[in-house]
């Protein structure tokens, strides 16, 4: 069964770099079936797609995310990571990694718990 | 940007009774040459991670109840629940994988009256 576990710090100052790491426990992220994606929540709003990774090393990026985003795949380790660079309070939310189905931008059917990422000194 | 924007905000239902959900996309999110409609629901309990319910906009993910029904098609979607049970308290979202990038509704938080 799949799980995908998140880690990474849950406060961050401001102007520094958040980073969080999604560990994929299945063979299934080697397929090219699947793809990995980050979303976070807000507090008081909606759900935000933050970009997402395919098994190969493709990007794709929230455009207004885009100048301090990086996402990056480890396939050696099952993971893969994100890097918000710069954050200010507007970042904090809860994050999700997910795994998305349907070739490289489609549903997410599976989710990690979530991490609350507070942007505070 | 497609957006999306999900009616009502909240809504209180009798359990047992018929909860419904609208999602309208700024533009059509049917793509001609499949027919498929580019759309999908979530149900988001308090403390958990959103799960998938539908995609293609009608299609049950595997082990959602059948209560659970999406239907629309190009730019007015609706999700219903047939009869609404205590464990379908939640907010629901809608999200759009037409384009880049990937959107989602404001949210529907469902109640029980």
């Amino acid at each position: 069964q799949l799980q995908l576990h998140q880690s990474g710090p849950g406060l961050v100052k401001p102007s520094e770099t958040l980073s969080l790491t999604c560990s994929v426990s299945s063979a299934f992220f080697r397929s090219s079936s699947f793809y990995w994606g980050w979303i976070r929540l807000p507090p008081g709003k909606g759900l935000e797609w933050i970009g997402s990774v395919t098994y190969s090393g493709t990007t794709y990026y929230n455009s207004s995310l885009q100048s301090r985003l990086t996402i990056s795949v480890d396939t050696s380790k099952n993971q893969f990571t994100v890097t918000l660079s710069s954050v200010t309070a507007a970042d904090t939310a809860l994050y999700y990694c997910a795994r998305g189905r349907y070739l490289s931008a489609g549903w997410f059917d599976s989710w990690g718990q979530g991490t609350l990422v507070t942007v505070s000194s | 940007d497609i957006a999306m924007t999900q009616s009502p905000d909240s809504l209180a239902v009798s359990l047992g009774e018929r909860a419904t959900i609208n999602c309208k996309s700024s533009q059509s999110v049917l793509y001609n040459s499949t027919y498929q409609d580019y759309l999908a629901w979530y149900q988001q309990k308090p403390g958990q991670p959103p799960k998938l319910l539908i995609y293609w906009a009608s299609t049950r993910e595997s082990g959602v109840p059948d209560r659970f029904s999406g239907s629309g098609s190009g730019t007015d979607f609706t999700l219903t629940i047939s009869s609404l049970q205590a464990e379908d308290v939640a907010v629901y979202y809608c999200q759009q994988y037409y384009g880049i990038p990937l959107t989602f509704g404001g949210g529907t938080k469902i109640e029980i009256k």
